[in-house]
């Protein structure tokens, strides 16, 4: 059964404190790997799409990896405006579209 | 600027009624998704559709129904069988071949009262 699990669920960082999220998936064949952020009472929001291993992405404080088995996301010298809950979702090759989500990984950052 | 709208942003349902939230897109997007959340777990698949009037069930279909009639609506009725519908609701839509993944609209909180 295709299935995603991130740790931790939640993480208090103080401002400059970097960290990482981590999402591991088990998966019949990966079409991709998707981020997500996701503020309060608001739509998830797309950051990075990686879709093999070794690959990796950066925007801003963030950056992504990717290896077989899980995804990091890394997160330098965060801010408070980074506070908020992280999605991991996969797709499955041969899949109709269909995205498998972890249960999310809530950021607070602290001035 | 295209997006995808969802409406209402709250939802009061009665016991025993029935209430259809709405997804409307301008992407041009071809298929379109209903996830439900509800808090400490993931999202998760209610229904889907690649073309017009065409859709499948996704892992939680019982208690809802949908219809595709037209490419940029994609409505979702959550029935009295449902019996535990409070819940956050996000519409999404997808354009294959994409390097994005999905949009998603804004969401609607649905409450039963």
């Amino acid at each position: 059964e295709d299935q995603v699990t991130q740790s931790p669920e939640a993480l208090r960082l103080q401002e400059g404190e970097s960290s990482s999220l981590n999402c591991s998936y088990t998966v019949s064949g990966l079409r991709g790997l998707f981020w997500y952020r996701q503020d309060p009472g608001k739509g998830p929001e797309f950051l990075f799409t990686l879709y093999s291993a070794g690959e990796e992405k950066e925007k801003e404080r963030l950056k992504a990896t990717l290896t077989k088995k899980e995804s990091f996301l890394h997160i330098t010298a965060p801010k408070p405006e980074d506070s908020a809950t992280y999605l991991c979702a996969v797709q499955a090759t041969g899949n109709t579209g269909k995205l498998i989500f972890g249960q999310g990984t809530t950021l607070q950052v602290k001035p | 600027d295209g997006g995808i709208t969802q409406s209402p942003k709250y939802l009061f349902r009665k016991e025993g009624q029935n209430v259809t939230l709405s997804c409307e897109q301008n992407l041009n997007h071809d298929a379109m998704y209903w996830y439900r959340q509800d808090p400490g777990q993931g999202l998760r698949l209610i229904y889907y559709s690649q073309i017009v009037n065409d859709f499948q069930k996704g892992d939680i279909a019982e208690g809802y129904s949908v219809s595709r009639e037209k490419k940029e609506s994609f409505p979702l009725t959550v029935t009295s069988a449902q019996k535990n519908p409070t819940a956050f609701y996000l519409c999404a839509s997808r354009r294959e071949p994409t390097d994005y993944g999905y949009t998603f609209g804004s969401g609607t909180r649905l409450t039963v009262v």
